[in-house]
């Protein structure tokens, strides 16, 4: 049921930027509906990492922003280290679907 | 700090009613400020996240339509624990369950439980 699409992987080496989009429609990302990322270690329940206001818990290190454009958001992470290696989800709110949406997830490897 | 934990029959009959509950400490989900919703994401292996639904501390329920003719969230505030039942479940229900806090001034599940694998098998 996932209506915002995520690329299924992308990789960098350690201390590069890599970025994850997240591509909506005009019924969620792009009617204004904010954008948050969550990191799912393997194993592990997701964990809150950024809102649709770039606040991150505390804990969240500022290596990892956020930004959104028209229909698409994204997540850049940069100086990336191995503790990233994970799954990553985007999730707003889709208002035909009258629902709350996760992206198809995207697999973070550290080379 | 507010934790929540998962708890159920790990094992669920075709078209069997699933119930899991979920227990809350270290804050109340009676708090009506900020303003929290307390919801149910399930995640099948190898596959993406699913919001199945959420309440209020009013009591007030909101579903995922696609699920919403087979499941009932409710809240039991004097145990400060908030449950899911799904009825009619089938093998396509098989996922780890997750409860999890929506915080709505931050816009985000910003607490989750560590989930609970449910398997619909006869």
């Amino acid at each position: 049921q996932s209506v915002l699409t995520q690329p299924p992987s992308v990789s960098g080496a350690p201390g590069q930027r890599v970025t994850i989009s997240c591509t909506g429609s005009s019924s969620n990302i792009g009617a204004g509906h904010d954008v948050q990322w969550y990191q799912q270690l393997p194993g592990t329940a997701p964990k809150f990492l950024i809102n649709g206001y770039n606040n991150r818990p505390s804990g969240v290190p500022d290596r990892f922003s956020g930004s959104k454009s028209g229909t698409s958001a994204s997540l850049a992470i940069t100086g990336l280290q191995a503790e990233d290696e994970a799954a990553y989800y985007c999730q707003s709110y889709d208002t035909s679907l009258s629902a709350y949406v996760f992206g198809t997830g995207t697999k973070v490897t550290v080379l | 700090q507010v934790q929540l934990q998962e708890s159920g029959p790990g094992l669920v009959k075709p078209s069997q009613t699933l119930s899991l509950t979920c227990t809350v400490s270290g804050g109340s989900i009676s708090s009506d400020t900020p303003t929290y919703y307390w919801s149910w994401i399930r995640q099948p292996a190898g596959k993406g996240l699913e919001w199945i639904g959420r309440i209020y501390t009013s009591g007030t329920t909101k579903y995922n339509p696609s699920l919403k003719s087979r499941v009932t969230i409710s809240a039991d505030t004097s145990r400060n624990q908030f449950s899911l039942r799904m009825n009619s479940v089938t093998a396509a229900d098989t996922a780890v369950y997750y409860c999890a806090r929506y915080h709505y001034g931050g816009g985000a599940f910003d607490i989750w439980g560590q989930g609970t694998m449910v398997t619909v098998s006869s």
